[in-house]
């Protein structure tokens, strides 16, 4: 596609619930990252994917959170049994190549902007 | 360790006032730096980038900044910021060797008539 897209826009769910967050890349970009933006703060580096395999999942910040990538496109992001500071907008990036080969910039997807009440 | 400082968190200028927006970095390696500016509910849009070379690098909407290595800065600038220019602002920085970028927590830029 033209850009890098993400759904929903927006996810409001309840303590507790399980949610799934779908990034779709760029068409041919391999490398594919998510990142978490919290109310003042700055993006937080969740996960990277070369092709379907994650060789960083350093920045997970629990075992509630997962994610996989299949066919070398779309990514799903999968928090379980959210709680109140899962709240954030968690953002898809994706590269041509890995950042680690060209250090180049990012495309960025709008977001999906997650309340867990 | 790799860290991006953005020391002002909120920065009001009037409209056609000129701007500048405040970036250091801590990297070991060289660093590639970038300024992603995000508008209310987009995603973050890339205005420019510093690989190598010519210190001061042009990007879009007349944005321009300029990387100093002895001061390990990396400000963003514009002569005359346009009502349109509010926004958040992200300096970044990554390289080669690292598998992601590393970001600062912002500067949101507010622009009064």
């Amino acid at each position: 596609g033209a850009g890098v897209s993400q759904s929903p826009s927006n996810k409001v769910t309840e303590k507790g619930k399980d949610v799934e967050l779908r990034c779709d890349p760029i068409s041919g970009h391999t490398a594919l990252y998510w990142y978490r933006q919290s109310l003042g703060q700055g993006l937080e580096f969740l996960i990277y994917f070369q092709g379907n395999s994650a060789p960083d999942k350093s920045g997970l910040p629990s075992d509630r959170f997962s994610a996989e990538r299949t066919g070398g496109s779309v990514s799903t992001l999968t928090i379980q049994r959210t709680q109140q500071e899962d709240s954030a907008v968690y953002l898809c990036a994706s590269t041509p190549m890995g950042q680690a080969v060209t250090g180049g910039p990012q495309y960025f997807g709008p977001g999906t902007r997650l309340t867990v009440l | 360790a790799q860290s991006v400082t953005q020391p002002d968190i909120h920065i009001t200028v009037s409209e056609g006032a000129s701007l500048e927006l405040r970036c250091n970095y801590s990297y070991g390696a060289t660093p590639y730096l970038f300024w992603y500016v995000q508008s209310p509910g987009q995603g973050l849009q890339l205005l420019l980038k510093y690989f190598s070379g010519d210190t001061l690098v042009q990007g879009i909407k007349g944005f321009e900044a300029e990387f100093k290595r002895s001061q390990s800065s990396f400000n963003l600038r514009k002569p005359s910021v346009h009502w349109s220019d509010a926004a958040e602002y992200f300096c970044a920085v990554g390289s080669t060797g690292a598998n992601n970028l590393f970001f600062g927590t912002g500067t949101r830029l507010t622009v009064i008539p």
